[in-house]
């Protein structure tokens, strides 16, 4: 079968450095892929990688790496209003597993 | 753009009666997506479409559910009979071409929060 996990809550403080992992469990993996969803809003595109390695956006990086199963997304620069849900997800041939979700509180 | 439309925002209907979810793409988005949230089991892929034709249906939950697309710029997904456990947010995602669906960017609307009674 096909999981994802991830940590339900983490805590981080104002403009410190925060990584959310996940390892995953799929047949035929085609990336890993990080969402962000605030308190009753609609989950936001972060990024995907298909490729080993670190991509940067900004304050946001994530990570994979294939032959570990694991993945990361790292918020740097950590501001009030990255307080949200995270989410990674793997998208298939014809089907995307989200994992449940990591709670990111942040304290000034 | 306005981004993904989904009506209505709120529905709350009683056990049995027919509800139906809409939903209107980003123009140009080839692919469609419905999902539906709920705290037991998370964000869920219920079915999508690619140019208006259904790719995979495999998550939806019973025959109870429906889902068509007539055109590039409508779909709706039906619940008929409605029942509480159906309660739950659903999204409606578009995403483009070039990535292929779901490895692509995928553009959520506000979703529809359903209540059943």
């Amino acid at each position: 079968g096909q999981s994802l996990e991830q940590p339900s809550e983490v805590t981080a403080v104002e403009g410190a450095i925060v990584q959310i992992n996940c390892t995953y469990q799929t047949s035929g993996f085609y990336g890993l892929s990080w969402y962000q969803q605030h308190d009753g809003g609609a989950p936001t595109f972060l990024s995907y990688n298909a490729l080993d390695g670190l991509e940067e956006t900004g304050r946001f990086s994530s990570f994979l790496s294939r032959s570990d199963s694991y993945g990361y997304l790292l918020l740097q620069e950590l501001q009030m209003k990255d307080s949200a849900s995270y989410f990674c997800a793997v998208p298939g041939a014809s089907k995307i597993i989200f994992g449940s979700g990591t709670r990111l509180s942040i304290r000034p | 753009d306005a981004g993904v439309i989904q009506s209505p925002r709120h529905e709350v209907t009683e056990m049995g009666q027919e509800v139906t979810l809409r939903c209107k793409p980003i123009s140009g988005h080839d692919y469609l997506f419905w999902y539906r949230q709920t705290m037991m089991r998370g964000l869920e892929l219920l079915i999508y479409f690619n140019n208006n034709v259904p790719i995979d249906d495999s998550g939806m939950p019973e025959d109870r559910f429906s889902a068509k697309m007539p055109n590039a710029s409508f779909s709706t997904l039906k619940i008929q009979p409605s029942e509480p456990r159906d309660s739950a947010v659903y999204f409606c995602a578009s995403s483009p071409r070039e990535g292929g669906g779901l490895t692509d960017t995928q553009y959520f609307g506000p979703g529809t929060r359903l209540t059943v009674l």
